[in-house]
Parts: structure tokens; C-alpha cells; sequence
């Protein structure tokens, strides 16, 4: 019944590694979403995928890769990890299309600390 | 561009009411209302649309003025359920899929 799903909930790892997220959204959703919320509560999206395409890539680094391998799933690959990448990661979907469907879906976040 | 919230934390008891402010220095087509609780996720809370009503739902409703640029939450006869952190999100532009969410509003029901 979860409508967006995250795995891990929790991932550990050391500098310089290459690590990715998963997410799953079982809405039917047109567009999905990462963001990342650091340590202040900041909510910053970081990439939008819509029917497959890249829409929205915000200034990251291009050691963020996002995957889309069909509409209900959206990947978060990081190479070479920072210690400030330590952060929660939200995925998230959305209809799209008329904006009375821009109402976003999150899932239940990714805390990834870098060590 | 990112909003601007205010106040950025309010403690109320049990009852009162409260107003979370969004105001932006670009022009917006609409503003989203999103609350988080402690280690949840965000969840959704309205949509205000250029040219819209007034939304409600329940006893939180919210407004848009779209001249001033500026949204504001109302939260009526609060209950404790109503605490955690209150982010606005707003796009400029429609079919832009973007939302750029404002630092949040903590917002803390003591009985």
C-alpha cells in the first residue's frame, strides 16, 4: 500500500564511495522528485524526472546521477561521497500536467551519513 | 529564488490560532503548503492558484495574494497535532514541475 517507497531508510559510508537510492512510486505518477533536507531543515530539490525525461537539474554535482529505468522508479546514484552529502533524501512524485495535480507525494526519506 | 517565511518558530498553546507568512521577490503562479513532523517525511497540506480562492481544510486555510507576491497560513484553534514544521513551496511558472521551498516554520502546540 505504500504509495513512495525509499531503500536503505538509513545507509553509513565512508568518503569516496559510490552509493545509490532507490524509489518506487506506486501512484501512477508522471513526474518524480529528489530533494535533499540537510542538517537545518533546508528542503532543496534536486532533480525532477518526467515520462523518462530530466526536466529539472539543479546546480549539483554532476556526482549525483539520477536513473529512471520506467515512470514508477526514479534512482539516485552519488559517486565519490562527501562528508557533506550527509543529509536525508526525499523521493517524491507528482501527476504533473495541470497544476491542481502538483500536489507532491514524498517518501519516507534516506538518511545518508557520510563518515 | 527562495521565499521567505516568517515567523520562524511559534509556540502556541492549545487553542490559539497562528499565521505562517510566505512572501517572494519573483513573480508566482502558485504557492504549496507542506507540514512536516519530527523524522517524517513532508506532507502535502494545499495548493494556491494565481487567480484562485482561498483554500481550507479543516481548521487550516490559506490565502495568495498574487500582487504582493505573498501567501499566508492559517491555522485556527490549534491542536497538538498541528506542531511540526511548515514549509511553503512556490513555482513560478506553470508546467516548470519546480518548487522552491522556503527555510520552514516550526511551529510547537503545548496543551
Amino acid at each position: 500500500d505504500t504509495a513512495v517507497s525509499q531503500t536503505p531508510k538509513y545507509l553509513v559510508t565512508q568518503m569516496g564511495n559510490d552509493k545509490s537510492i532507490k524509489c518506487e512510486q506506486n501512484l501512477g505518477h508522471d513526474t518524480m522528485y529528489w530533494y535533499k533536507q540537510d542538517s537545518k531543515k533546508f528542503l532543496k530539490i534536486m532533480f525532477s524526472y518526467n515520462n523518462k525525461e530530466l526536466i529539472i537539474n539543479e546546480t549539483v554535482p554532476n556526482r549525483f546521477s539520477p536513473k529512471s529505468p520506467d515512470k514508477a522508479h526514479l534512482n539516485l546514484h552519488i559517486n565519490s561521497l562527501e562528508l557533506g552529502d550527509s543529509a536525508v533524501y526525499f523521493c517524491a512524485s507528482s501527476q504533473g500536467g495541470l497544476p491542481e495535480s502538483y500536489e507532491q507525494y514524498f517518501g519516507p526519506g534516506t538518511r545518508l551519513t557520510v563518515t | 529564488q527562495q521565499p521567505v517565511q516568517s515567523p520562524q518558530a511559534v509556540i502556541l498553546r492549545e487553542g490559539e490560532d497562528a499565521v505562517i507568512n510566505c512572501s517572494s521577490s519573483k513573480a508566482l503562479y502558485s504557492v504549496h503548503w507542506y507540514r512536516q513532523k519530527h523524522g517524517e517525511a513532508p506532507v502535502f497540506l494545499m495548493i494556491l492558484l494565481k487567480g484562485g480562492e482561498q483554500k481550507g481544510h479543516d481548521k487550516i486555510s490559506a490565502s495568495f495574494n498574487e500582487k504582493k507576491q505573498q501567501s499566508s497560513l492559517y491555522l485556527t484553534a490549534s491542536q497538538l497535532s498541528y506542531s511540526g514544521t511548515y514549509f511553503c513551496g512556490t513555482d513560478s511558472g506553470a508546467g516548470s514541475y519546480q518548487l522552491t521551498f522556503g527555510k520552514g516554520t516550526k511551529l510547537s502546540v503545548i496543551p
